[in-house]
């Protein structure tokens, strides 16, 4: 089955650039969308097809997808941006599959 | 306002059943594939199955971890999308979210989430 690896934390100062990965095999071969999740809280469709954003998404945030790996990028981060962020493909073999998530901190 | 709503979540003892309602307001329900998520308690979400829309035969296909137990269905004339659950399993216990699926598998409208918890 397709596996997605995320790292489990990422850490960034307020106004700083955060990058979120998502490895696969060939995942430049697949769409990636992203997901922002608050505690309690349903996901939110963040970056779509690789790199679109849904309409009232800032355009901080950003998405790329080359080879192996997905970038989730969030520029001048914001205490509002503190959440996990799950990375999701659909895969032929495994059907839809999400990475493990990564909770973003501000400090 | 487009919105989804889920309900009928609750209390189940292991090898019963349960169903789930997902109610679409604000857009055209029937031009639209559904999908099932759930997560369980601390952790990651995880898909459950979706329900492609009439246009598409209204095909299903389900994750392997619920295969032959859950099955999904939809209502049109009343906006609903349902997943009716049998054989409950102790590691079913999770909140179960709708979706919408805008295009090729990006959920774009997610509903609030319903809570199942099996338990004897």
């Amino acid at each position: 089955s397709y596996v997605l690896t995320q790292p489990p934390s990422v850490s960034v100062a307020p106004g700083k650039t955060a990058r979120i990965t998502c490895g696969g095999n060939n995942i430049g071969s697949k769409s990636v969308h992203w997901y922002q999740q608050k505690p309690g809280q349903a996901p939110v469709l963040v970056i779509y097809y690789d790199s679109d954003r849904p309409s009232g998404i800032p355009e901080r945030f950003s998405g790329s997808n080359s080879g192996n790996t997905a970038t989730l990028t969030i520029s001048r981060v914001e205490a509002g941006d503190e959440a996990d962020y799950y990375c999701q493909v659909w895969d032929s073999s495994s059907d839809l599959v999400f990475g493990g998530g990564t909770k973003l901190t501000v400090l | 306002e487009v919105q989804l709503v889920e309900s009928g979540g609750g209390l189940a003892q292991p090898g019963r059943s349960l169903r789930l309602s997902c109610t679409a307001s604000g857009f055209t329900f029937g031009d639209y594939a559904m999908s099932w998520f759930r997560q369980a308690p601390g952790k990651g979400l995880e898909w459950v199955g979706f329900i492609r829309s009439k246009d598409y035969g209204g095909a299903t296909e389900y994750a392997a971890s619920v295969r032959g137990r859950f099955t999904i269905s939809r209502d049109d004339s009343k906006n609903i999308a349902y997943l009716h659950m049998n054989s409950l399993k102790t590691e079913d216990t999770a909140v179960y979210y709708c979706a919408r699926d805008e295009s090729g598998g990006a959920f774009d409208i997610w509903g609030q989430g319903t809570m199942v918890t099996v338990s004897s």
